[in-house]
């Protein structure tokens, strides 16, 4: 066990539809980043949190959104779905300039038929 | 953040060494090496990282050049288990993290 919780494992959609995946960071980590893994793509970086804060964007798509709450719990929301959506997300927490990295949970595979 | 590059792929016997190469040839004074791996669909494991001196945990050991332009990470007896995809990533400690293709390892019986 990472530290770091997402829930669900599984999650399997129509197109069109909306899903909210969640992270809990590991106790005291105040960033949290949200990671996409599609099978003919690499870790793709989406976006980043601190403490409630927007931080950083990557190759997030507009049709996607993610907040982090005052307990620093994160939520990704993945609106009008398609095919192509189909991937593990990661959400992975850091303690602000911790040299020991990035911890990583163990996935949202998302399924979208 | 400073490119690396790692061979695409790399095999090892269980109970050798293996040795993956990263070069960070652009790599500043500031970003640090990281090494991760991912298991088949896991999420990534942070195994170790550097500036410029060699370090070793439990996991695995990290050779960095002098010039730190490249580095090498050790896996000192390799088990079935180590079979994964390695990732090399140069990094300031308030950097954000970004993978690239990394080498997959394939250890064999």
């Amino acid at each position: 066990d990472s530290g770091v919780t997402q829930t669900p494992k599984h999650l399997i959609t129509a197109t069109g539809q909306r899903v909210t995946l969640r992270c809990s960071p590991r106790s005291g980590d105040l960033s949290v980043y949200w990671y996409q893994q599609s099978l003919d793509q690499g870790l793709q970086f989406l976006i980043q949190y601190y403490n409630g804060e927007e931080r950083a964007k990557g190759n997030i798509l507009e049709r996607f959104s993610a907040q982090q709450f005052p307990d620093l719990h994160s939520e990704l929301n993945l609106s009008s779905l398609e095919l192509g959506d189909s991937a593990l997300y990661f959400c992975a927490s850091r303690a602000w300039g911790s040299f020991y990295g990035y911890t990583f949970g163990s996935g949202t595979r998302l399924t979208v038929v | 953040d400073a490119k690396t590059t790692q061979p695409t792929s790399m095999d090892c016997a269980e109970g050798r060494a293996a040795n993956l190469p990263c070069n960070h040839s652009t790599i500043s004074g500031n970003e640090y090496v990281y090494w991760y791996r991912q298991i088949h669909s896991q999420g990534p494991q942070y195994i170790i990282h550097g500036l410029k001196n060699n370090e070793t945990n439990e996991m695995a050991s990290l050779i960095i050049t002098e010039d730190r332009k490249s580095s090498t990470l050790i896996l000192p007896h390799a088990t079935l288990r180590d079979t994964a995809v390695y990732y090399c990533i140069a990094l300031t400690s308030y950097g954000k993290l970004t993978f690239g293709q990394g080498t997959i390892l394939t250890v064999h019986p």
